[in-house]
C-alpha cells in the first residue's frame, strides 16, 4: 500500500458526460501528480500541485482540469468525455525533496 | 523537453540477470527513478538516483552517469513475478514534471 487513495477504482460512463477523479496524498506529502495511461501507452504526465498551487503542466487537454484543495487532495475533472479518453488515471504524491514518488491504484476509466 | 530511451522487450531465464538501460536527454535534471509496474496495476517505486554512482538495494541495483545521460537498471536473481515493464523517468530541475520512458517489458522465462 503505496498510502496514496484514489477513488473511484473504477468508472464507465457515456461520451459526452464529465467525471471527476479524486486523490488524497501520503500523509505529509505536498505535491500531487496526475497521469494517464492509455491501453498499450505509456505513463503521460498531465499535470502537477504542489500545495495548492499549479507547478507544473503537461499535454493536458483543455477539456480537462484539475485542483488541490487546502486538505492536499486532488481532483481532476474530465468532461465532454470522448472514447479515446478511456485509460487508467494514476496520481502520485511526493513530499518536498520529490526523492520518493508513490502512486496510487489509479482510477479505470471507460467512456462508452 | 526531455527525451528518454529504453528498449521495448528484453527476455532472461529464472535466476539469471538483467540490465535495462535508459538514456536521456533533458532540459533540466533533479534525479532519475526507476518503477517497476505490472499490467493494470500501479508503478511501483524502485529507486532513485541524483548523484553519479551505484545504489544497491536488494536484488536490484540502479546506477546513473549524469555526465553521459545514462542509467541502468540491474535485475539480479530473477524470479518469475519480476516479469513486468520497467520504467526510467527523470525529474526536472523544478521538481516539478517527472517524465516517463515507454518502459522495458521484462519477460522471466523457466
Amino acid at each position: 500500500d503505496s498510502g496514496v487513495t484514489q477513488t473511484p477504482k473504477h468508472l464507465i460512463t457515456a461520451t459526452g458526460q464529465r467525471v471527476t477523479l479524486r486523490c488524497s496524498p501520503r500523509s505529509g506529502d505536498l505535491s500531487v501528480y496526475w497521469y494517464q495511461q492509455s491501453l498499450d501507452q505509456g505513463l503521460q504526465f498531465l499535470i502537477q500541485y504542489y500545495n495548492g498551487e499549479e507547478r507544473a503542466k503537461g499535454n493536458i487537454l483543455e477539456r480537462f482540469s484539475a485542483q488541490q484543495f487546502p486538505d492536499l487532495h486532488s481532483e481532476l475533472n474530465l468532461s465532454s468525455l470522448e472514447l479515446g479518453d478511456s485509460a487508467l488515471y494514476f496520481c502520485a504524491s511526493s513530499g518536498h525533496s520529490g526523492n520518493t514518488i508513490y502512486f496510487g491504484e489509479g482510477s479505470w476509466l471507460t467512456v462508452v | 523537453g526531455q527525451n528518454i530511451d529504453q528498449p521495448t522487450e528484453m527476455t532472461a531465464t529464472e535466476g539469471a540477470i538483467v540490465q535495462i538501460n535508459c538514456t536521456y536527454q533533458t532540459s533540466g535534471f533533479n534525479g532519475l527513478f526507476w518503477y517497476q509496474q505490472h499490467a493494470g496495476e500501479a508503478p511501483t517505486f524502485l529507486s532513485y538516483n541524483v548523484l553519479d554512482g551505484l545504489e544497491e538495494k536488494g536484488r536490484f541495483s540502479s546506477f546513473l552517469s549524469r555526465s553521459k545521460g545514462y542509467s541502468y537498471l540491474l535485475l539480479k536473481e530473477l524470479q518469475m513475478k519480476d516479469s513486468a515493464s520497467y520504467l526510467c523517468a527523470t525529474h526536472d530541475d523544478s521538481w516539478g514534471k517527472l517524465q516517463f520512458g515507454a518502459g522495458t517489458q521484462v519477460v522471466v522465462t523457466p
